[in-house]
């Protein structure tokens, strides 16, 4: 499968702390994204890092992205309640056509 | 970004039966795609809707199990077929190719589907 790992599986934290989920991921890509998903609801897209970058920033999120080791991570500064949702990084490659493959997901509660 | 609905939004249906799930965009977009998240998992992609030719199914799914039709460029139909309780899953649509380019997704809010 070319789906990537997440982790942790699943995470719990005050309101307030930072948030880091960890992606790993098996080919080469041209693109990571990450994605959140709120319950029952579809996906909304995050943030975008492509192959050539190293990190990204984007309001309260920070993005990193090493190729080497073929790993991301999705850093929340600030967390919020409303940041509760489950977060799913997914790579895109174009080589074989436009494809996308979504890692396990990582379950963030936000304790008020 | 895009607006995307589904219909219907969740069912409860019969082992046996199929049921066809609508995909609509408000904008023209080239990609669409299918994908199941079966509870508490990840997506994984069923296929990719082409406008004007068969879809393109990814390993492990085939089309006289999830027919898709695509006649134009903004909608979408998946249909899941003689339907068993390992069908129950949430079903999304997904596009790519609007002002965000083609490396980004819009998803529409999924339809719940339940199979007894």
């Amino acid at each position: 499968s070319q789906q990537g790992e997440e982790d942790p599986q699943a995470l719990s934290i005050q309101e307030g702390e930072n948030a880091t989920m960890n992606c790993s991921y098996k080919t080469s890509i041209n693109n990571l994204q990450w994605y959140r998903q709120n319950s029952g609801r579809g996906l909304v897209h995050l943030i975008l890092i492509r192959s050539n970058e190293r990190e990204k920033h984007s309001g309260r999120l920070r993005v990193t992205l090493d190729t080497s080791k073929k790993s991301s991570s999705l850093l929340i500064t600030a967390s919020r309640a409303a940041d509760t949702a489950s977060y799913f990084c997914a790579t895109h490659k174009t080589d074989t056509g436009n494809q996308f493959y979504f890692g396990t997901g990582t379950s963030l509660t936000v304790i008020p | 970004s895009a607006v995307i609905s589904q219909k219907p939004s969740r069912d409860i249906c019969q082992r046996g039966t199929s049921l066809t799930i609508q995909c609509q965009v408000d904008s023209q977009v080239t990609m669409m795609f299918w994908y199941r998240q079966q509870p508490g998992q990840s997506l994984t992609l069923i296929a990719t809707a082409n406008q004007g030719s068969e879809a393109t199914y990814e390993s492990g799914f085939v089309i006289d199990k999830f027919p898709i039709s695509r006649p134009n460029l903004t909608f979408s139909t998946l249909t899941v077929s003689n339907m068993s309780p390992e069908d129950s899953s949430i079903y999304l649509c997904s596009v790519a190719g609007l002002a965000g380019g083609w490396d980004t997704q819009y998803f529409g809010p999924g339809t719940r589907l339940t199979v007894l």
